[in-house]
């Protein structure tokens, strides 16, 4: 089954205990991003990949870190958590689909994982 | 910058009613435009997309969604809700490039509860 997976899907811990969210999916694809949800907010990007050891910033990189050694697998890390990381994070996976106007993707998330920072 | 707007942060329904939900984009240029659905619980499903052609799009589950550029609005339309339909629906954005619009833009989501 094609799918994107995320580990762990519930995770509580404490300021400043390095953690690390991983993300993998089985569809090949090449371009993998990370997103936080928080509420009133929606989603937010965290970091994208556009193949290995291709990494940007997306719209809200601070405290966060991302590698991306293995297409397959794009993990995300939490150096040194805080409690404004609280919130539900998801991975997304895609590749690039062509269309007359440009270049497309339709991205598939994985299913959350819910981080609480005390 | 990019931006993605949806008005209606809650909506309640009862069944059989129509559905709108509104979303509007600000963006410098070509973009394509999707519609996203979480149910509780869930992660997001696509319900459809608009890259070019028809600005009418339809999706998954009697969902469909207009394309009006000179509104910069991309509203999502049911004729008939179900309970079932009860979820939150985002809509996002990304800009078009040569490597694909890996950097996607969400509104901050539409609560929709619909009443048995």
């Amino acid at each position: 089954e094609a799918q994107v997976t995320q580990n762990p899907r519930y995770l509580i811990t404490v300021t400043g205990k390095k953690l690390t969210v991983t993300c993998s999916q089985n569809m090949n694809h090449e371009y993998m991003s990370w997103y936080r949800q928080d509420p009133g907010l929606g989603l937010r990007q965290i970091y994208y990949s556009m193949n290995v050891e291709v990494t940007d910033k997306g719209d809200v990189p601070e405290g966060y870190k991302v590698s991306r050694k293995e297409k397959r697998n794009f993990p995300l890390i939490l150096e040194s958590p805080s409690p404004n990381q609280t919130s539900l994070y998801f991975c997304a996976s895609s590749n690039p689909s062509f269309s007359p106007a440009g270049v497309y993707n339709e991205q598939f998330f994985g299913p959350g994982t819910r981080l609480t920072v005390l | 910058a990019q931006s993605v707007s949806q008005h209606n942060h809650h909506v309640i329904l009862s069944e059989a009613a129509s559905l709108e939900l509104g979303c509007n984009y600000s963006y410098g240029g070509t973009v394509n435009l999707f519609w996203y659905v979480q149910y509780p619980g869930q992660h997001l499903q696509l319900l459809l997309k608009y890259f070019s052609g028809d600005p009418l799009v339809k999706g998954i589950k009697g969902f469909e969604a207009e394309f009006i550029k000179s509104k910069f609005s991309f509203n999502l339309r049911k004729p008939s809700v179900q309970w079932s339909d009860t979820a939150e629906y985002f809509c996002a954005a990304g800009a078009i490039s040569n490597f694909g619009n890996e950097k996607l833009t969400f509104g901050t989501g539409t609560r929709l509860t619909i009443i048995p």
